[in-house]
């Protein structure tokens, strides 16, 4: 199984509301990844979980808050988002964060910000 | 810092032809290289990984090569279907420790 499920699908939210993107993987991997993708522009890093620690932050607002419960389940919380956040979010997992080891993405979640 | 470079940026062929996406970064220091397929607004699937001491990866119509001193990947795509219209992307994985780079892709299409 080489997986990443990601829900929901499409997310419409307005800017004063609060959502949260999931992602689940059961493949064992120890690291996992958060990615936002605009039209016709390749996947950014934001976030990097390895062993369910945040190892990298790549400078994203704090409207964007990400959380990893366990091994298998990595969130993403939003909150008073703008309408330029509007994307595809991506989750990926590989075996170790920065090793040789394969990466796997998600389908991702469509997010509409109105 | 790695920058990743996908040339051409486009790709129209007729069903059948064999085809070449190329693909260049500017440190050569990484782990592995991996190509992606990507459908429009959908996720990206793993097509191929390279690690940094191969050279070249297959599986099935495609064919994967590196060479990481000059800094170049090529994706072979045998026998090109209309099935294989989509976006592929390149993607390096640096000694640093940090993520995937992904170059800007290259968009297919292959007409019937």
């Amino acid at each position: 199984d080489t997986e990443v499920t990601q829900t929901p699908k499409h997310l419409v939210m307005g800017m004063t509301n609060k959502k949260s993107l999931k992602c689940e993987q059961h493949m064992g991997h120890r690291a996992m990844y958060w990615y936002k993708q605009k039209a016709k522009k390749p996947p950014e890093l934001m976030f990097v979980y390895s062993y369910e620690k945040l190892s990298i932050n790549e400078s994203v607002p704090s409207r964007f808050s990400p959380e990893c419960p366990n091994s298998s389940l990595l969130n993403l919380h939003l909150h008073a988002l703008q309408p330029e956040d509007s994307a595809l979010y991506l989750c990926a997992s590989s075996q170790f964060q920065g090793l040789r080891t394969e990466a796997f993405f998600g389908q991702g979640t469509r997010l509409t910000v109105v | 810092k790695q920058e990743v470079t996908q040339i051409p940026a486009a790709l129209s062929v007729p069903e059948g032809e064999n085809l070449v996406l190329n693909c260049s970064f500017t440190d050569s220091a990484i782990y592995n290289l991996q190509w992606f397929r990507q459908d429009p607004g959908k996720g990206l699937t793993s097509l191929l990984l390279i690690q940094s001491s191969q050279r070249e990866q297959t599986s099935g119509r495609l064919n994967a090569s590196l060479d990481k001193s000059s800094g170049r990947s090529t994706l072979y795509i045998a026998a090109s279907q209309p099935g294989d219209s989509a976006t592929y992307l390149c993607a390096v994985s640096n000694q640093a420790g940090t993520a995937l780079i992904f170059g800007k892709g290259t968009t297919l299409s292959v007409s019937s």
